[in-house]
């Protein structure tokens, strides 16, 4: 099956840092990459799009600046919560869409990465 | 504005009974709908599908029932297992996108 993997899986951080988080995928080639977050209680919430090679497409409400998104390889998306502040605390979760054999609207999750910024 | 919506933020069901989560969307442009179970600390999994053109899709104990005129779907798992209880996220898709808009949750209790 199609893996996805998250690393780190928690991380906490003070207020201020910067933190990377990777989103991978490990049996497939990934054309896009979609980057997610969700509030205790809520939905997820899609933030952007990135497409390998590409710059990232950010939804509305979304600072381009704060969340940085690079999506380097068909395998490997990043994304950098800049100056974390405590209201960046939240689970964020990468998906991707494979680039061959693709059903419409084929997604697979990773794990999601807890943020918690103190 | 919310375009999927799932108003039930959770739901007990016995053991071997039916659950069935529901579902609805504003968007008369979304043509294509899926569920997406999630456990707490871990990613969504995909469960089942519904293209706009059918109105039914049945996979194992997972059926897909969706109702265009009153843009509402709902999923019945039957018989329920424990092994169910998780949140289930109804997602909405339009043609020309491949952004998925996801609902709120429904976290689904199955009793013993």
């Amino acid at each position: 099956g199609a893996v996805v993997s998250q690393h780190p899986s928690w991380v906490i951080c003070k207020s201020g840092t910067s933190v990377k988080i990777e989103c991978r995928s490990l049996d497939f080639q990934a054309t896009t990459m979609f980057w997610y977050r969700q509030f205790p209680k809520q939905s997820l919430m899609l933030m952007a799009t990135s497409n390998e090679g590409s710059k990232a497409t950010y939804e509305q409400g979304v600072e381009k600046d704060k969340f940085l998104i690079n999506h380097a390889s068909l395998t490997l998306s990043t994304l950098t919560v800049t100056s974390a502040h405590p209201e960046d605390s939240s689970f964020y979760i990468c998906s991707a869409s494979p680039l061959r054999n693709r059903r419409y609207n084929e997604q697979f999750f990773g794990p999601g990465t807890r943020l918690t910024v103190l | 504005d919310q375009q999927v919506k799932q108003n039930s933020p959770s739901l007990s069901v016995q053991e071997g009974r039916i659950s069935i989560l529901n579902c609805d969307y504003t968007n008369s442009m979304f043509d294509y709908f899926l569920w997406y179970k999630k456990y707490p600390a871990e990613g969504p999994t995909f469960l089942i599908s519904i293209s706009s053109i059918k109105d039914k899709n049945e996979d194992g104990r997972f059926t897909v029932f969706l109702n265009k005129s009153a843009k509402h779907l709902s999923l019945h798992i039957v018989p329920s297992q424990p092994g169910d209880s998780a949140v289930y996220f109804c997602a909405a898709s339009e043609n020309r996108d491949d952004k998925i808009i996801f609902g709120k949750g429904t976290r689904l209790h199955i009793l013993p």
